[in-house]
């Protein structure tokens, strides 16, 4: 079954407007997320590692600003593209690791975000 | 900056062919190394994971590879493929730094298609 739940699937929107994408870790308790941005024909970029009761740790060029990111409890945290534009029209997939050591990490099925 | 590396952009079999997908990453350190599968409309799943021990990995359904150090290299195997293998494969490299760990880093992913 599914270990990582995102939410929403699919959102279309007008630039300018506000887009909260939820992940929820349904297996264990999650302390660190991680935030995957992916183009077509490309890999997987990190944008950011979201840390449970802290600050996110962005990746080099991700605008924090732009791209809020919430880990307020052990199985959720939130990633909001804030005023979105036609540019930040991507796939966006969330990933959780099960904590230290040696372990791979589980992925949620992915949130497709089109700007109009 | 550490880099992963997949040869084929997008292979195309006829069932019962044999399969090798070639993967290879910059970093001579101390690696895991994965290989996840995204079967259309699903989200990665991981099909097999290397950490330490035996260089040749059994993973699901039928799949393996080889970690040759010596050639920074890990390449998925299958020796017989069938339609439902058709999806995107994704190598990545989770490298450790004195003792730290990195991140998840993803090659741009192979497409195989499998033809009846």
């Amino acid at each position: 079954g599914a270990v990582v739940s995102q939410h929403p699937s699919w959102v279309i929107c007008k630039s300018g407007t506000s887009v909260k994408i939820e992940c929820r870790s349904l297996d264990f308790q999650a302390t660190t997320m991680f935030w995957y941005r992916q183009f077509p024909k490309q890999s997987l970029m990190l944008m950011a590692t979201s840390n449970e009761g802290s600050k996110a740790t962005y990746e080099q060029g991700v605008e924090k600003d732009k791209f809020l990111i919430n880990h307020a409890s052990l199985t959720l945290s939130t990633l909001t593209v804030t005023s979105a534009h036609p540019e930040d029209s991507s796939f966006y997939i969330c990933s959780v690791s099960p904590g230290a050591g040696n372990q791979p990490q589980h992925f949620g099925d992915g949130t497709r975000l089109s700007i109009l | 900056a550490q880099s992963v590396s997949q040869h084929n952009h997008h292979v195309i079999l006829s069932e019962a062919a044999s399969l090798e997908l070639g993967c290879n990453y910059s970093y001579g350190g101390t690696v895991n190394l994965f290989w996840y599968v995204q079967y259309p409309g699903q989200h990665l799943q991981l099909l097999l994971k290397y950490f330490s021990g035996d260089p040749l990995v059994k993973g699901i359904k039928g799949f393996e590879a080889e970690f040759i150090k010596s050639k920074f290299s890990f390449n998925l195997r299958k020796p017989s493929v069938q339609w439902s293998d058709t999806a995107e494969y994704f190598c990545a490299v989770r490298h450790y730094y004195g003792g730290s760990q990195g991140n998840l880093i993803f090659g741009k992913g192979t497409k195989l298609s499998v033809k009846p």
